[in-house]
């Protein structure tokens, strides 16, 4: 049982705008900034958003990140086949260790 | 640009130790964070821990009485030993950087291959 909660599945066609969520608490969410990973099949995780909703260089617009109370969102508009990966959102808990939601994989139809 | 790179048995049996390397190449130990990731054969991110440049550290309290993080700046390696290892610690251990701001506002990037550990007799 993951601390952050994302929903395990999400889908969309070439083109939609795809949103995933993740639910925390006032101790991390709620209190701490959020960052999200992409993880491409048979890769390693690489940052796809960090500090709610700043992108690092490399990363396209079409990625966007926001945050409100104790939930985050990750948004990918203009959905493409190469975005189909496994999304994790992760922060910081006031319990003093770093907390990950269970992923939410996302297939491009 | 930084790379990171893990290393170490891939194979170990059960209640021994798991000891793992990360060689960082392209940029220097200080002043970051470096923390330990790993993840079960089809299954999520756990964070193990992290050590700042300056030696402290910080573990995951499901882990803390078994796991020792340490930095060996000289050579620009990370190392991780898990001890009393089970069935459960089989996973892909990763290495990573993390930012050089206060933990609870750190992100990690980059990120190492990873290297699986099997705990198996």
């Amino acid at each position: 049982q993951s601390v952050l909660t994302q929903p395990p599945s999400t889908s969309g066609t070439p083109g939609q705008r795809v949103t995933i969520s993740c639910s925390g608490s006032s101790s991390n969410i709620g209190s701490n900034t959020v960052n999200w990973y992409q993880q491409l099949p048979g890769t390693a995780p690489r940052l796809l958003i960090y500090t709610d909703d700043q992108r690092p260089s490399g990363v396209p617009d079409r990625f966007s990140g926001s945050k409100s109370g104790t939930s985050a969102s990750l948004a990918i508009s203009g959905l493409r086949s190469e975005d189909e990966a496994v999304y994790y959102c992760a922060a910081w808990d006031d319990s003093l260790k770093g907390v990950f939601g269970g992923g939410t994989k996302l297939t491009v139809l | 640009q930084v790379q990171l790179q893990e290393s170490g048995p891939g194979l170990v049996k059960p209640s021994e130790t798991l000891s793992l390397t990360c060689a960082v190449s392209g940029d220097s130990i200080s002043p970051y964070y470096w923390g330990w990731i790993r993840q079960p054969p089809g299954k999520g991110l756990e964070w193990i821990g992290y050590i700042y440049y300056s030696g402290s550290t910080n573990y995951n309290p499901s882990l803390k009485r078994r796991v020792t993080i340490s930095l060996h700046t000289s050579r620009n390696l990370l190392s991780l030993n898990l001890t009393s290892v089970t069935a459960a610690d089989t996973a892909v251990y990763y290495c990573a950087r993390g930012a050089n701001v206060p933990a609870a506002i750190s992100w990690f990037d980059p990120w190492g291959q990873g290297t699986l550990v099997t705990v198996s007799s």
